[in-house]
């Protein structure tokens, strides 16, 4: 069974500032790992995703997460981050043979001016 | 391109009625999800499909929650009997090659 932590409920950081919103994730085999982002009284929309590859992904609006196996993690980055990227982000990870997808319990991401 | 699409947006029930959330996944999808979200326990699986099969029924949620796929584009959520505590949004998604769609959700209120 996969499982999926997000270790800060909250981080507050200002506009133009880097920011690393953390996912650990448990599973023994192939998985896939992604970031989800949801807005104040919207829907989950998909950011990004691994599976295989290069182990650092782009997404979109400048977002990038990097797999780390040794760490079994896959944290999410952005480099400067604008007060529009106020949200809550979610961690998920499935497994290719289940396709069940289990959600981390989500960051409050709040940017200051 | 149609993505998840849920009805209603809003749902308002005195507790003890049946209420039936709808939700048609983004077509050609195989697995489909229900979740609850709330703010205090965020998102939790009721239930999963995979091709029309149901995989998971959500444990805890078993007794008042069921869950049907009748067909490979439509799925319906019903909860019976609806309790206060049942207020939420109900988030119907689907997925292919790891990446989840949602719909909008259905909020439910109970009184």
């Amino acid at each position: 069974t996969q499982t999926v932590s997000q270790s800060d409920a909250h981080v507050t950081v200002f506009e133009g500032d880097s920011v690393e919103l953390r996912c650990n994730y448990s599973y023994g085999g192939s998985i896939y790992l992604s970031w989800y982002i949801q807005h104040h009284g919207h829907g989950l929309q998909f950011l990004l995703k691994y599976y295989s590859g290069n182990p650092v992904v782009q997404g979109v609006n400048g977002f990038e997460a990097e797999f780390s196996k040794s760490d079994s993690s896959f944290h999410l980055r952005k480099a400067s981050v604008h007060w529009s990227d106020s949200a809550v982000y979610f961690c998920a990870v499935s497994a290719p043979n289940t396709n069940k997808v289990v959600f981390g319990t989500g960051t409050r991401l709040q940017v200051l001016p | 391109d149609a993505g998840v699409t849920q009805t209603p947006r809003h749902e308002v029930a005195e507790k003890g009625q049946t209420i039936i959330l709808k939700c048609e996944p983004v077509s050609g999808h195989n697995d489909l999800f229900w979740y609850r979200q709330t703010k205090i326990q965020g998102l939790e699986l009721l239930s999963y499909f995979r091709s029309k099969s149901l995989m998971e029924d959500g444990g805890a949620f078993k007794d008042r929650f069921k869950a049907e796929m009748l067909n490979s584009s439509f799925s319906t959520l019903k909860i019976q009997p609806t309790e206060p505590k049942d207020s939420a949004v109900y988030l119907c998604a689907s997925s292919q090659g790891g990446e989840v769609f949602f719909g909008k959700g259905t909020r439910l209120t109970v009184v």
